[in-house]
Protein backbone atom coordinates (compact mmCIF):
# COMPACT_ATOMS: atom_id res chain seq x y z
CA UNK A 1 0.00 0.00 0.00
CA UNK A 2 1.83 3.73 -1.30
CA UNK A 3 2.22 6.16 2.20
CA UNK A 4 2.74 9.58 2.49
CA UNK A 5 3.89 10.39 5.59
CA UNK A 6 4.28 14.39 6.93
CA UNK A 7 5.64 15.99 9.47
CA UNK A 8 5.17 17.99 11.98
CA UNK A 9 1.63 17.91 11.60
CA UNK A 10 1.22 21.73 12.90
CA UNK A 11 3.45 23.89 13.80
CA UNK A 12 3.23 28.10 14.64
CA UNK A 13 6.07 30.20 14.56
CA UNK A 14 6.28 34.16 13.92
CA UNK A 15 6.66 36.09 11.27
CA UNK A 16 10.80 36.08 9.89
CA UNK A 17 11.28 32.48 11.21
CA UNK A 18 12.04 29.54 8.45
CA UNK A 19 10.55 26.76 8.66
CA UNK A 20 10.95 23.19 7.61
CA UNK A 21 8.90 21.00 6.39
CA UNK A 22 9.39 16.93 5.94
CA UNK A 23 7.21 14.40 3.57
CA UNK A 24 8.86 10.68 3.36
CA UNK A 25 7.02 8.37 0.97
CA UNK A 26 6.69 4.50 0.70
CA UNK A 27 5.56 3.98 -2.64
CA UNK A 28 5.58 1.32 -5.76
CA UNK A 29 6.71 2.44 -9.35
CA UNK A 30 7.38 6.36 -8.42
CA UNK A 31 6.68 9.11 -11.04
CA UNK A 32 7.21 12.36 -9.14
CA UNK A 33 6.57 14.33 -5.67
CA UNK A 34 4.04 17.58 -5.53
CA UNK A 35 3.73 19.87 -2.84
CA UNK A 36 0.75 21.91 -2.77
CA UNK A 37 -0.79 25.18 -0.44
CA UNK A 38 -4.14 24.82 1.09
CA UNK A 39 -6.09 27.69 2.24
CA UNK A 40 -9.41 27.56 2.87
CA UNK A 41 -10.48 26.05 -0.67
CA UNK A 42 -8.95 23.74 -2.98
CA UNK A 43 -4.89 23.01 -3.10
CA UNK A 44 -3.00 25.02 -5.10
CA UNK A 45 0.22 23.66 -6.38
CA UNK A 46 3.69 24.64 -5.62
CA UNK A 47 6.35 22.41 -6.67
CA UNK A 48 6.67 18.97 -8.68
CA UNK A 49 10.08 16.99 -8.06
CA UNK A 50 11.15 14.04 -10.23
CA UNK A 51 14.70 13.90 -9.93
CA UNK A 52 17.03 13.93 -6.86
CA UNK A 53 18.73 16.60 -5.60
CA UNK A 54 17.84 19.57 -7.83
CA UNK A 55 16.39 22.21 -5.74
CA UNK A 56 13.33 24.42 -6.81
CA UNK A 57 12.63 27.27 -5.73
CA UNK A 58 9.90 30.35 -5.58
CA UNK A 59 10.46 32.92 -4.37
CA UNK A 60 10.87 32.67 -0.23
CA UNK A 61 9.64 28.77 -1.12
CA UNK A 62 12.06 26.07 -2.04
CA UNK A 63 12.34 22.69 -2.13
CA UNK A 64 14.11 18.99 -3.07
CA UNK A 65 13.75 15.90 -3.52
CA UNK A 66 15.91 12.29 -2.00
CA UNK A 67 14.98 9.69 -3.95
CA UNK A 68 17.37 7.15 -2.13
CA UNK A 69 16.36 7.75 1.58
CA UNK A 70 12.44 8.84 -0.03
CA UNK A 71 11.44 12.18 1.21
CA UNK A 72 10.99 15.50 0.56
CA UNK A 73 11.56 19.10 2.49
CA UNK A 74 9.91 21.93 1.95
CA UNK A 75 11.46 25.34 2.88
CA UNK A 76 10.21 28.70 3.41
CA UNK A 77 12.31 31.63 4.61
CA UNK A 78 11.01 34.77 6.21
CA UNK A 79 7.82 33.27 6.73
CA UNK A 80 4.72 36.03 6.65
CA UNK A 81 1.27 35.60 8.07
CA UNK A 82 0.00 34.93 4.59
CA UNK A 83 2.26 31.64 4.65
CA UNK A 84 -0.27 30.28 7.03
CA UNK A 85 -2.03 27.30 5.37
CA UNK A 86 -2.11 23.25 5.39
CA UNK A 87 0.83 22.10 3.08
CA UNK A 88 0.17 18.78 1.48
CA UNK A 89 2.75 16.87 -0.14
CA UNK A 90 1.69 13.94 -2.38
CA UNK A 91 3.03 11.25 -4.80
CA UNK A 92 2.17 10.12 -7.99
CA UNK A 93 2.89 7.16 -8.88
CA UNK A 94 2.10 4.54 -11.66
CA UNK A 95 -1.26 4.59 -11.45
CA UNK A 96 -1.09 8.27 -12.58
CA UNK A 97 -2.99 9.73 -9.55
CA UNK A 98 -1.69 11.02 -6.25
CA UNK A 99 -1.53 9.91 -2.70
CA UNK A 100 -1.35 12.42 -0.21
CA UNK A 101 0.14 12.75 3.43
CA UNK A 102 -2.45 14.13 5.92
CA UNK A 103 -0.75 17.93 5.48
CA UNK A 104 1.37 20.37 7.62
CA UNK A 105 -0.77 23.16 9.57
CA UNK A 106 1.29 26.45 9.38
CA UNK A 107 0.71 29.32 11.64
CA UNK A 108 2.69 32.29 11.15
CA UNK A 109 1.63 34.90 14.10
CA UNK A 110 2.54 38.69 13.54
CA UNK B 1 -10.75 29.40 -19.11
CA UNK B 2 -12.33 28.80 -16.21
CA UNK B 3 -10.15 25.87 -15.21
CA UNK B 4 -11.87 23.04 -13.15
CA UNK B 5 -15.39 23.79 -12.02
CA UNK B 6 -17.40 21.64 -9.82
CA UNK B 7 -21.52 21.74 -8.68
CA UNK B 8 -23.00 22.55 -6.36
CA UNK B 9 -21.10 23.59 -3.77
CA UNK B 10 -22.80 22.57 -0.77
CA UNK B 11 -25.49 20.16 -0.67
CA UNK B 12 -27.19 18.40 2.15
CA UNK B 13 -28.58 14.66 1.68
CA UNK B 14 -30.54 12.29 3.43
CA UNK B 15 -29.42 8.60 4.36
CA UNK B 16 -30.28 6.87 1.40
CA UNK B 17 -30.62 9.10 -1.43
CA UNK B 18 -28.44 9.74 -4.59
CA UNK B 19 -27.24 12.31 -5.99
CA UNK B 20 -24.88 13.34 -8.91
CA UNK B 21 -21.33 15.58 -7.91
CA UNK B 22 -20.75 17.52 -11.21
CA UNK B 23 -16.93 18.46 -12.44
CA UNK B 24 -15.86 20.29 -15.42
CA UNK B 25 -12.68 21.27 -16.90
CA UNK B 26 -11.97 23.46 -19.79
CA UNK B 27 -8.51 23.05 -20.37
CA UNK B 28 -8.97 20.02 -22.72
CA UNK B 29 -6.78 17.76 -19.67
CA UNK B 30 -6.82 14.07 -20.29
CA UNK B 31 -6.29 13.25 -16.81
CA UNK B 32 -9.29 13.56 -13.83
CA UNK B 33 -9.93 12.31 -10.37
CA UNK B 34 -12.32 12.60 -7.63
CA UNK B 35 -10.57 12.55 -4.22
CA UNK B 36 -12.51 13.11 -0.97
CA UNK B 37 -11.21 15.35 2.30
CA UNK B 38 -11.44 14.43 5.94
CA UNK B 39 -10.68 16.47 9.30
CA UNK B 40 -6.72 15.37 9.52
CA UNK B 41 -6.60 12.59 6.67
CA UNK B 42 -5.13 14.51 3.85
CA UNK B 43 -7.17 13.73 0.30
CA UNK B 44 -7.95 10.41 -0.49
CA UNK B 45 -8.61 9.13 -4.32
CA UNK B 46 -12.15 8.14 -4.98
CA UNK B 47 -11.49 7.28 -8.82
CA UNK B 48 -9.40 8.71 -11.45
CA UNK B 49 -9.92 8.81 -15.57
CA UNK B 50 -6.77 8.77 -18.08
CA UNK B 51 -9.27 9.71 -21.40
CA UNK B 52 -12.43 9.39 -22.18
CA UNK B 53 -14.00 6.23 -21.71
CA UNK B 54 -12.02 5.02 -19.44
CA UNK B 55 -11.64 4.86 -15.62
CA UNK B 56 -10.34 2.99 -12.78
CA UNK B 57 -10.89 2.79 -9.37
CA UNK B 58 -8.34 4.89 -6.67
CA UNK B 59 -8.35 4.19 -2.50
CA UNK B 60 -11.62 4.50 -1.30
CA UNK B 61 -14.44 3.73 -4.33
CA UNK B 62 -17.09 1.88 -2.13
CA UNK B 63 -20.24 3.77 -2.35
CA UNK B 64 -19.22 5.70 -6.03
CA UNK B 65 -19.51 5.29 -9.41
CA UNK B 66 -17.92 7.70 -12.06
CA UNK B 67 -18.20 7.72 -15.95
CA UNK B 68 -16.54 9.74 -18.27
CA UNK B 69 -18.49 9.98 -21.78
CA UNK B 70 -16.31 13.19 -22.84
CA UNK B 71 -13.03 14.96 -22.22
CA UNK B 72 -14.58 17.51 -20.39
CA UNK B 73 -16.85 16.30 -17.69
CA UNK B 74 -16.24 13.61 -15.10
CA UNK B 75 -19.59 13.18 -12.57
CA UNK B 76 -19.28 11.58 -9.30
CA UNK B 77 -21.94 9.26 -8.41
CA UNK B 78 -23.42 8.77 -4.87
CA UNK B 79 -25.68 5.58 -5.41
CA UNK B 80 -27.13 5.58 -1.74
CA UNK B 81 -25.60 8.35 0.68
CA UNK B 82 -24.30 6.87 4.14
CA UNK B 83 -23.34 9.42 7.05
CA UNK B 84 -19.52 8.00 6.37
CA UNK B 85 -19.93 10.37 2.95
CA UNK B 86 -19.89 13.19 4.83
CA UNK B 87 -17.07 15.04 3.73
CA UNK B 88 -15.47 17.57 1.25
CA UNK B 89 -15.32 16.65 -2.18
CA UNK B 90 -12.27 17.97 -4.62
CA UNK B 91 -11.68 16.78 -8.55
CA UNK B 92 -8.97 17.60 -10.20
CA UNK B 93 -7.52 17.74 -13.52
CA UNK B 94 -3.89 17.21 -15.48
CA UNK B 95 -2.83 17.64 -19.10
CA UNK B 96 -0.41 14.79 -18.45
CA UNK B 97 1.24 12.59 -16.10
CA UNK B 98 4.34 15.19 -16.36
CA UNK B 99 2.19 18.13 -15.18
CA UNK B 100 0.47 19.26 -11.96
CA UNK B 101 -3.38 18.32 -11.15
CA UNK B 102 -5.27 21.85 -11.00
CA UNK B 103 -8.28 21.53 -8.58
CA UNK B 104 -11.62 22.57 -8.18
CA UNK B 105 -12.94 24.81 -5.67
CA UNK B 106 -14.87 21.58 -3.67
CA UNK B 107 -18.28 20.44 -2.87
CA UNK B 108 -18.91 20.12 0.74
CA UNK B 109 -21.35 17.29 1.67
CA UNK B 110 -22.83 16.56 4.66
CA UNK B 111 -25.06 13.18 5.01
CA UNK B 112 -27.80 13.24 7.55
Amino acid sequence: EDKVVQSPLSLVVHEGDTVTLNCSYEVTNFRSLLWYKQEKKAPTFLFMLTSSGIEKKSGRLSSILDKKELFSILNITATQTGDSAVYLCAVETGRRALTFGSGTRLQVQP
Amino acid sequence: NAGVTQTPKFQVLKTGQSMTLQCAQDMNHEYMSWYRQDPGMGLRLIHYSVGAGITDQGEVPNGYNVSRSTTEDFPLRLLSAAPSQTSVYFCASSRDRYNEQFFGPGTRLTVL
